[in-house]
């Protein structure tokens, strides 16, 4: 079975600053995609960025950007110039294609000014 | 852009009685994945459809059930409910052939018990 790790329950940082959220997955098989939702207050589950895991490329999507190290099986999203808009849950998320979708247990991020 | 709705967006049951949860995915959207998120909790998946056939099972109680209807939209139905079933209940839809598999989720149920 799959699994998703996140290891920060918790973080802060203050505004304009650059932050960096871990995340550990668990998988034998090698075709595989992975994903970071953002959930605000208001509880919606906001797509941030995905990545596939045949590409070696990290994915890039404005101020996110993953670092994806497959061999490690580690899949960690930076923030950089941290807004506070940014201030939300963020899970991790694996999927093998075509089953169900594995979140972590999430970190609750919090942009200071 | 059209999004996934999901009505109601709250209700509220005593124990034991019923519940029917609504799920109207993105048009052109096949799969449809419902979700279970307790407080403080991750979500959790609970079953999902494609075609209007059930492709995936997650742990769903059995005194839940859905199915996907020929228009794709879908419904949990919920029985017996228990104070521990009080929780934001999320549903995604994804077209089958993406790519990225990426799924959509719409606003939540919050489903509370008393």
């Amino acid at each position: 079975a799959q699994t998703v790790t996140q290891s920060q329950p918790e973080m802060s940082v203050q505004e304009a600053e650059t932050v960096t959220l871990s995340c550990t997955y668990d998988t034998s098989e090698s075709n595989y995609y992975l994903f970071w939702y953002k959930q605000p207050p208001s509880r919606q589950m906001i797509l941030v960025i995905r990545q596939e895991a045949y590409k070696q490329q990290n994915a890039t999507e404005n101020r996110f950007s993953v670092n994806f190290q497959k061999a490690a099986k580690s899949f960690s999203l930076k923030i950089s110039d941290s807004q506070l808009g940014d201030t939300a849950m963020y899970f991790c998320a694996f999927m093998m294609p075509p089953n169900d979708m594995r979140f972590g247990a999430g970190t609750r991020l919090t942009v200071k000014p | 852009a059209a999004g996934v709705i999901q009505s109601p967006r709250h209700l509220i049951k005593e124990k034991r009685e019923t519940a029917t949860l609504k799920c109207y995915p993105i048009p052109r959207h096949d799969t449809v994945y419902w979700y279970q998120q307790g407080p403080g909790q991750d979500p959790q998946f609970l079953i999902s459809f494609y075609e209007k056939m059930q492709s995936d099972k997650g742990s769903i109680p059995d005194r839940f059930s859905a199915q996907q209807f020929s228009d794709y939209h879908s419904e949990l139905n919920m029985s017996s409910l228990e104070l521990g079933d009080s929780a934001l209940y999320f549903c995604a839809s994804s077209p089958h052939e993406t790519v990225y598999n990426e799924q959509f989720f719409g606003p939540g149920t919050r489903l509370t018990v008393l």
